[in-house]
Order: C-alpha cells, then structure tokens, then sequence
C-alpha cells in the first residue's frame, strides 16, 4: 500500500473549517483514501474515504485531486470535540483490512 | 447497539510475566483485528482474523505473542513473558466483510515495570 505524508500538527479556530492534507504521491488507481481519527484515551473512529470522486458524510468531505496524489479532509465547522488526531491512509482493500497508520496530524482547534 | 469491547482498560504488570488482552467485537462481524499503538505513534497491525481462522500474523512476535479466537467470537491476545518494550496499548477492532469501516474499541493500556 502506498505511504502517505501528513503535516504532523495544525491549528483551528473553533467554528472555522478545518482543512487537513495528505500526500499519497504513489497511490495506485485501485487505493482507496481513508480517513480515521483519534480522540485522546479512544479507539480511532471512521470518517470518511474515497477513490477518485469526493465525498461527503455528516462528519466530513474528502476532496480527492484529480490526479489522485493528494487530498483534503474538510471538516466545516469545527467544535472543541473534534481535537484529535487524524490519519490519513491509502489502501487498496475496500473494506479496510490491513491498514498501514502514520503517525497523523495532531488538529487543535481552539476557542 | 454495543461497541468493540476490551478489557482489561489498564495493566500493569513485572516484567517476565505473562499477560492476557480479551476482546469481544461488534455482533455478526467476522473480521477481527489487534493492533498495537506506541505513545505519539499510530496503530500498527499485529494479527487479523477471518472468522476463527488468522489470516495475517505476519507482524504478530511469536515468540512471545500469541492469540486465540475460538468459535470466531471473542478474542484473546496473550504475552508471555512481557518485556519493558510490550509497554504500550493495545487495540482491537472488528468489521463485517464488504463492510468500509472498521470499529475500534478503547483499547488496554499495559504498563510493564
């Protein structure tokens, strides 16, 4: 599976969008991108993931590039509950077995 | 509806003792994993299950690590003997085939001294 890259720490402000990025520069055309994030003592928790299109849950939009070697997860209005940390990971199962985890962006968003 | 659940939340035990992680996961889901997080580090996979049956353990120490999922249930991962290194948390997770997501649970924290 391919090696993503993220920024190791960002800020937010609280009710601002929050805009995460990731590199997958390698990404072959059958990688999905995953999006998970951890709240401090938890689990990592699923948020979103795709394959070329965008998409959009009630948590999150990931904003794939056309070319596929980067995204975005966007989360449009951010509370003080959505500090965590969050990782980005590309993998070519569709649902989600053998998950390779980077170390993530730490995300503060702050009053 | 229940989430994945771990238990013991925390452990600490002396070294060269051995230790045991129970995990039950989410009703109906066949897939099963155990993942070990090291502090500021993200999850890394330690075995994962189809059923009863491992699939991938290739990360799994076996030397000292073991783990059972008897009738493809419940779970256990076991240590024996820990060492200073093994201190760390321990996740398990679950999933249902052609299913995108994978629920964690909270995960057991062991402290080895």
């Amino acid at each position: 599976d391919a090696k993503t890259t993220q920024p190791p720490s960002m800020d937010c402000a609280e009710g601002r969008a929050a805009n995460l990025p990731c590199n997958h520069s390698t990404i072959s055309g059958n990688e999905y991108v995953y999006w998970y994030r951890q709240i401090h003592s938890q689990g990592p928790q699923y948020i979103i993931h795709g394959l070329k299109n965008n998409e959009t849950n009630e948590m999150a939009s990931l904003i794939i590039t056309e070319d596929r070697k980067s995204s975005t997860l966007i989360l449009p209005h951010a509370t003080l509950r959505d500090t965590a940390v969050y990782y980005c990971i590309v993998s070519r199962y569709n649902y989600g077995q053998n998950f390779v985890f980077g170390p993530g962006t730490r995300l503060s968003v702050l009053p | 509806e229940a989430g994945v659940v771990q238990s013991p939340r925390y452990k600490i035990i002396e070294k060269k003792q051995p230790v045991a992680f129970w995990c039950n996961p989410i009703s109906g889901h066949n897939t099963l994993y155990w993942y070990l997080q090291n502090l500021g580090q993200g999850p890394e996979l330690l075995i994962r299950y189809e059923n009863e049956e491992a699939v991938d353990d290739s990360q799994l120490p076996k030397d000292r690590f073991s783990a059972e999922r008897l009738k493809g249930v419940d779970s256990t991962l076991k240590i024996q003997p820990a060492e200073l290194g093994d201190s760390a948390v321990y996740l398990c997770a679950s999933s249902s085939t052609g299913n995108t997501e994978a629920f964690f649970g909270q995960g057991t924290r062991l402290t080895v001294v």
